[in-house]
C-alpha cells in the first residue's frame, strides 16, 4: 500500500525559504490519477490547504500563499516538493503531505525562529 | 474558492449517545468530492468517509456520512470512548482543496 513520508528541516529562520520533501513508497507518484497535496496545520489551529500537483504536474495553489508556494514533483525519485519562500513565524506548523483524501504522511513539525 | 462551515464547533455528549455533524458548503461540490476525517492530538488526520458516503478501509460502522450539493452530514451512531476528537470536513472536486475549521466531539 502506498506510504507517504516527510521530510527536511525542522528549523527555518525567518524570511528564509522552507523547503521540505515528500517520499512516496508502495507504488509509482506517476501512475494513476492523483492529486499529491501539502497541508499544514499551526499548533492548536485547524487544517489548511497549501496546495496540489497533479500526476501530470499541473498544479493549484491556496490563494492566500499561492505567491510564495512551488509545488513540484521528481519522479525518479518518486518524490514531491513543497517551498515557500519569506516565512515567518506565522508559517509555524505541522505540515502533511497527502495524497487527498488518503493516505497522509505523518506530519513534520517546522519552526520559523532566528 | 469554496468555503466549508461546520456546526457546531463543539458537540458535547455521552459514550452511547449519537452525533450529528454538519458541513456547509458555500456552493455546491462536485461529484460528492466530500471527505470526514478524526483528528485525534498529536496524530495525523485519519480518513473515515470519502466520496459524502463511503466509508473508508477498516472504519466501523457506527460512523455515516450523507448529503449532497451543498450540506453534509456526519453521523456517529453510538460514541465510543475512542471517538471523542475532532473532526474535519473536506472538499476536493474544485479547483482548490478546502477544509472546514472542525468540530470537536467532547465528553460530556
Amino acid at each position: 500500500q502506498v506510504q507517504l513520508q516527510e521530510s527536511g528541516p525542522g528549523l527555518v529562520k525567518p524570511s528564509q525559504t522552507l523547503s521540505l520533501t515528500c517520499t512516496v513508497s508502495g507504488g509509482s507518484i506517476s501512475s494513476g490519477s492523483y492529486y499529491w497535496s501539502w497541508i499544514r496545520q499551526p499548533a492548536g489551529k485547524g487544517l489548511e490547504w497549501i496546495g496540489r500537483i497533479y500526476t501530470s504536474g499541473s498544479t493549484n495553489y491556496n490563494p492566500s500563499l499561492k505567491s510564495r508556494v512551488t509545488i513540484s514533483v521528481d519522479t525518479s525519485k518518486n518524490q514531491f516538493s513543497l517551498k515557500l519562500s519569506s516565512v515567518t513565524a506565522a508559517d509555524t506548523a505541522v505540515y502533511y503531505c497527502a495524497r487527498v483524501p488518503t493516505p497522509w504522511g505523518q506530519g513534520t513539525l517546522v519552526t520559523v525562529s532566528s | 474558492e469554496i468555503v466549508l462551515t461546520q456546526s457546531p464547533g463543539t458537540l458535547s455528549l455521552s459514550p452511547g449517545e449519537r452525533a450529528t455533524l454538519s458541513c456547509r458548503a458555500s456552493q455546491s461540490v462536485s461529484s460528492s468530492y466530500l471527505a470526514w476525517y478524526q483528528q485525534k492530538p498529536g496524530q495525523a488526520p485519519r480518513l473515515l468517509i470519502y466520496g459524502a458516503s463511503s466509508r473508508a478501509t477498516g472504519i466501523p460502522d457506527r460512523f455515516s456520512g450523507s448529503g449532497s450539493g451543498t450540506d453534509f452530514t456526519l453521523t456517529i451512531s453510538r460514541l465510543e470512548p475512542e471517538d471523542f476528537a475532532v473532526y474535519y470536513c473536506q472538499q476536493y472536486g474544485s479547483s482548490g482543496f478546502t477544509f472546514g475549521p472542525g468540530t470537536k466531539v467532547d465528553i460530556k
